[in-house]
């Protein structure tokens, strides 16, 4: 079965430092992996996705992702965290075997930039 | 650009009423979904549909009811509100093709007292 945990409920950072937000999926076949963000009130918004090829993936908004497949794993990075990055960050994973294309997401981290 | 538009934004029904929570999008996606979100507890998936005219049940279906006559819309019925269906409601859409991202509306947040 397909599942995805993010360990940390909140995530604290001080504004220009770094920021990883963690991520572990578990699925059958090949992993399809993406990051969503939240802001109070909207939908979710598409940030950056994993298909195949190189393990460091670029998005949007500065955001990177880096797929480990030993580790099972596609943490979110920043190099430099601004106030306006604070929000509810959701990982997502698509087992390549499941024909309907569902997302299975995890349970959310929300990410706190103070200034 | 309207992307995915869902209506009512908010709603507070009565144990019992019935409702139909809108979703609409313009992209032309054939893959369209509902979620429910709860606090702490992330996306779980109600219904989804992979054309007009096709729909199957996801984690949670029980108490909802779905439709695809069109491309465009994907309407959630719900019959028998009931408290434990006080949630935040998304819509969303894609492309075919396990690469391709989800495209959110702004939800419905609903409330049933």
């Amino acid at each position: 079965a397909q599942s995805v945990a993010q360990p940390e409920d909140q995530v604290n950072v001080a504004e220009g430092n770094p920021l990883t937000v963690k991520c572990t999926y578990s699925v059958s076949g090949n992993p399809y992996l993406f990051w969503y963000v939240q802001y109070p009130n909207r939908g979710l918004q598409f940030l950056l996705k994993y298909i195949t090829g190189d393990n460091l993936v670029k998005g949007s908004y500065g955001f990177e992702a880096e797929f480990n497949k030993s580790q099972t794993s596609f943490h979110l990075k920043k190099p430099s965290a601004l106030v306006s990055d604070s929000a509810l960050y959701f990982c997502a994973v698509r087992d390549d075997e499941d024909s309907s294309y569902k997302l299975i997401f995890g349970s959310g981290t929300r990410l706190l930039v103070r200034p | 650009n309207a992307g995915v538009t869902q209506t009512p934004k908010f709603r507070i029904l009565k144990i019992g009423q019935s409702m139909t929570l809108q979703c609409t999008q313009d992209m032309n996606h054939n893959y369209m979904y509902w979620y429910r979100q709860d606090p702490g507890m992330g996306l779980k998936l109600i219904y989804y549909s992979v054309g007009a005219g096709i729909t199957d049940k996801g984690e949670v279906p029980n108490g909802y009811n779905v439709s695809r006559s069109t491309t465009e819309d994907f309407p959630l019925r719900l019959e028998l509100a009931a408290p434990s269906q006080t949630s935040v409601y998304f819509c969303a859409s894609s492309r075919q093709g396990a690469n391709q991202p989800q495209h959110f509306g702004d939800g419905t947040r609903l409330s049933i007292l």
